[in-house]
This record gives structure tokens, sequence and C-alpha cells, in this order.
């Protein structure tokens, strides 16, 4: 079974540097799809980022990129010039490539963003 | 706002109640999933519905079913409720059924408290 592991409950970072965040997964499936979402205080979840496993270059989004490493099955989210606004819930998650992957999640990372 | 909307956003009952959630998908979006969100569990994907019928099954206990109408709409019923029930319940649609291809929409979720 896929699982997925975010080993950093809480993290914070001062407003305008740089915080990565680590998850790694667990899976014998070579089609694969990895994800973050984030979770504000409202409580709606937003896609952040996705990442195909079969492409070699790293998804980026504006501020936020990825650091995927298969081999090591590490999927580790960048966050750059970090504002107020990316305070949240982050979580790493998985998904099989086939039609009836299931969406595993990790269980979160807080961060807190000082001013 | 995604697009999604969950009624009602808080819910308060008591052990062996049965309640109903509700979901109303983004404008075009087929697929209609449920996710419980509780601080044991963190988040669980629980069932999927493509287009009016079953997709995919989660963590779905047989004391919980849903069904998605005509109207694209979908219910979740929660029956001989438990305290552990007591969590976060999203709804996501997409316009596809793939979990792994298709970007998931979330809803602002039902808070579910069971005294």
């Amino acid at each position: 079974a896929q699982t997925v592991t975010q080993s950093q409950p809480e993290m914070s970072v001062q407003e305008a540097e740089t915080v990565t965040l680590s998850c790694t997964y667990d899976t014998s499936e070579s089609d694969y799809y990895l994800f973050w979402y984030k979770q504000p205080p409202s409580r709606q979840m937003i896609l952040v980022i996705r990442q195909e496993a079969y492409k070699q270059q790293n998804a980026t989004e504006n501020r936020f990129s990825v650091n995927f490493q298969k081999a090591a099955k590490s999927f580790s989210l960048k966050i750059s010039d970090s504002q107020l606004g990316d305070a949240a819930m982050y979580f790493c998650a998985f998904a099989h490539g086939g039609s009836q992957g299931n969406l595993i999640f990790g269980k979160g990372t807080k961060l807190s963003v000082k001013p | 706002d995604s697009g999604v909307t969950q009624t009602p956003k808080h819910l308060i009952t008591a052990t062996g109640q049965r309640v109903t959630l509700r979901c109303s998908p983004r404008s075009g979006d087929l697929s209609v999933y449920w996710y419980q969100q509780s601080l044991d569990q963190g988040l669980q994907f629980l069932i999927q519905y493509y287009n009016g019928e079953e997709r995919a099954k989660g963590n779905i206990l047989e004391r919980f079913s849903a069904q998605q109408f005509p109207d694209l709409h979908s219910e979740l019923n929660l029956s001989s409720l438990e305290l552990g029930d007591s969590a976060l319940y999203f709804c996501a649609s997409s316009v596809g059924l793939r979990m792994s291809t298709d970007t998931q929409y979330f809803g602002p979720g039902t808070r579910l408290t069971v005294l």
C-alpha cells in the first residue's frame, strides 16, 4: 500500500525568506502523481503544485517549486519569498496513475510565517 | 471561492443519529469526491462518484453511504453516529474521473460534531 510521510509537523519561516517542506512516499508503482495542497485557516484545500512521476523536470508554480527525487522517493516543496498569506497547513499527496487511483494524503505540516 | 458548495457548514448532533451532508459541484464537473479530515486519521478519501455512478471507494465505513443525483449534486449519509465520527467532511469535484490528472476543487467543508 502507498504511504505518504511528512516528518515536520510544524515549520516557521521569516517573511521574504525561503522554506522547504519535506515529504517522502512509498510505492511499488511506476505510474503515479504527487501533489502539494495548501489548507489556510479558511479550511479550504487548494492545489499548489502537481508532479508527474514520469517527468524528470521539477514542477514550478510562481514562488512554489518542488524537488522530486524519484529514486529516494522524496518530494519536497520549496516556497520562495515567503508571504504572510502562505501561512497554512501543507499536505503532500500521492495518487496512482490508473483510473482508480485514490488520493492519499500525508499528515500535514503547519507553516507559520513571521513578519 | 472554488465553486463547490457544501451545506450545512456546521452540524451538531448526538450519538446514534443520522445526518446528511450535501455537496454541489462546480458547473460542468462530473466527478464528486468525499473526504474526512479528523485529528486522529488525518485527511482520508471516502468515495468518488462520476456522472451518477460510484467510481472508487476508500476508507468509508459501512455506516456511511453516498449518492450522486441526476443534477450531479451529491449527498453523504452518516448513520449510527459515534463520537469518533466528529470531523470535517470535504466534498471536491473535477471534470474527469482520474484523481491523478484531474484537478480537484474542494468545497469549504462541513464541520460535524457528535456529542
